[in-house]
């Protein structure tokens, strides 16, 4: 059973406008969020983290929510960019007693339409 | 600057022959980590290293080994190889136990 989805596998957005890519978890004990970036043929790169103490973390174009008591956060991107086109996973730390021992979502591409 | 270094970057075997797919990072990390990544199923953990010396099952161990050769290097070994084990294959390296991994580019490995 996935502890970590992403139900949309693709989403579309227009150059300009507001992208928001979602991700549902099961696991209470997960408490450090991340998500990730992947270009084809390239590994996975980290783009923004929240911990789970926090319900906002922002840098730059990107947002991450976090809504604890509905185990979901999403990640939004504004102004979505043509660059931005590529495959994003969500990732979740189970940190008590287990490390750093990331779990993934199955990924969500989007596209920026210029 | 490097970061996390994979090779081969592409691997065609026969099923029963054994590879080992090489990793290395030269940012000083402690942790080390192999995953595998198949259609529609995201990043899975195959095998990881908290600290030079430990190494640890992770999610789909079966059918791999692995080796820290030291702090910079995590080999994966397949030993008999299948055609379950399609995949593509990315090591991934930490600070230990904290913070975003950081992922090499990938071992896309075929086996027929």
């Amino acid at each position: 059973d996935q502890q970590v989805k992403q139900n949309s596998p693709s989403l579309s957005v227009q150059e300009g406008r507001i992208s928001i890519l979602n991700c549902d978890y099961t696991n209470s004990m997960f408490d450090y969020f991340l998500w990730y970036k992947k270009y084809p043929a390239e590994g996975p790169t980290f783009l923004i983290s929240i911990s789970s103490i926090k319900d906002k973390n922002e840098d730059g174009r990107f947002t991450v929510f976090l809504n604890k008591s509905a185990k979901h956060l999403s990640l939004h991107i504004v102004p979505s960019q043509p660059g931005d086109s590529a495959v994003y996973f969500c990732a979740a730390n189970p940190r008590f007693g287990y490390g750093n021992k990331l779990v993934f979502g199955a990924g969500t591409i989007l596209r920026v339409k210029s | 600057n490097a970061g996390v270094t994979q090779t081969p970057k592409f691997q065609v075997l026969k099923t029963g022959q054994s590879m080992t797919l090489q990793c290395a990072q030269d940012m000083n990390h402690n942790s080390m980590y192999w995953y595998r990544q198949d259609p529609g199923m995201g990043l899975r953990l195959i095998y990881y290293s908290a600290s030079e010396g430990t190494t640890d099952k992770g999610e789909v161990p079966n059918g791999y080994n692995v080796s820290r050769l030291n702090k910079r290097e995590f080999s994966l070994r397949l030993e008999s190889a299948a055609p379950s084990q399609t995949s593509v294959y990315f090591c991934a390296s930490s600070v230990q136990g904290e913070g975003p991994q950081h992922f090499g580019d990938g071992t896309r490995l075929s086996i027929l």
